[in-house]
């Protein structure tokens, strides 16, 4: 048993460039998340998929996409990365996101942008 | 809209003494609370919560919080500092009323070391 397992563990780009962050949960849950996080910000809310099938944008959407590949995986995407997307990301599960339900965390993707 | 506020960044304590993590929240509605620690290289754990009941609460590894009300405060405690007690810890606050995920607001974050 896993958990959140996030691929890759670190990434550096040059500005423009694209990639997309992998992460996938074996515990069957029904809700997953991206967050960043930065020094002194704590985490933000990127993107969350309630369900399979759906996304819903959070609070620093911008400059991400993301995709509910099935209730495993949930990716997330930079088009054109920007130095401002120097971040810790963290993938997260839940078993619902209506009410509050834990979050389960993977050990997060070091992402530096030149 | 809620928020929360860590004061101190760094806290530094000796092996034994005792651990004080000091987080205030701003909500206009009564909070659910949270406490995560991240150890390094990891994602963050669930160390304890605050949802409705008795104001203080147990967590893991020895840990406790109490909610005050009155001082807007749920800060979190723990007796005698342990070595493996060094890690990252940030306070979360969100709102039981019409939950989403967008509704949950983290602290900054303080970095807890212990020294020998």
């Amino acid at each position: 048993n896993a958990g959140v397992t996030q691929t890759p563990k670190f990434q550096v780009l040059k500005t423009g460039q694209s990639m997309t962050l992998q992460c996938a949960q074996d515990m069957n849950h029904n809700s997953m998340y991206w967050y960043r996080q930065d020094p002194g910000m704590g985490l933000r809310l990127i993107y969350y998929s309630a369900s399979e099938g759906t996304t819903d944008k959070g609070e620093v959407p911008n400059g991400y996409n993301v995709s509910r590949l099935n209730k495993r995986e949930f990716s997330l995407r930079l088009e054109s990365a920007a130095p401002s997307q120097t971040s810790v990301y963290f993938c997260a599960s839940s078993e619902w996101a209506q009410g509050y339900n834990e979050q389960f965390f993977g050990p997060g993707t070091r992402l530096t942008v030149l | 809209a809620q928020s929360v506020t860590q004061l101190g960044s760094h806290v530094s304590v000796s092996e034994g003494a005792l651990v004080l993590l000091r987080c205030n929240y701003s909500s206009s509605v009564p909070p659910y609370l949270f406490w995560y620690v991240q150890y390094p290289n990891q994602g963050l754990q669930l160390l304890l919560k605050y949802t409705t009941g008795a104001t203080l609460v147990k967590g893991i590894n020895g840990f406790e919080a109490e909610f005050k009300k009155s001082e807007t405060s749920f800060h979190l405690t723990k007796p005698s500092a342990h070595m493996s007690d060094a890690a990252e810890y940030f306070c979360a606050v969100t709102t039981p009323v019409r939950f989403t995920p967008r509704d949950m607001r983290f602290g900054a974050g303080t970095r807890l070391t212990v020294k020998p």
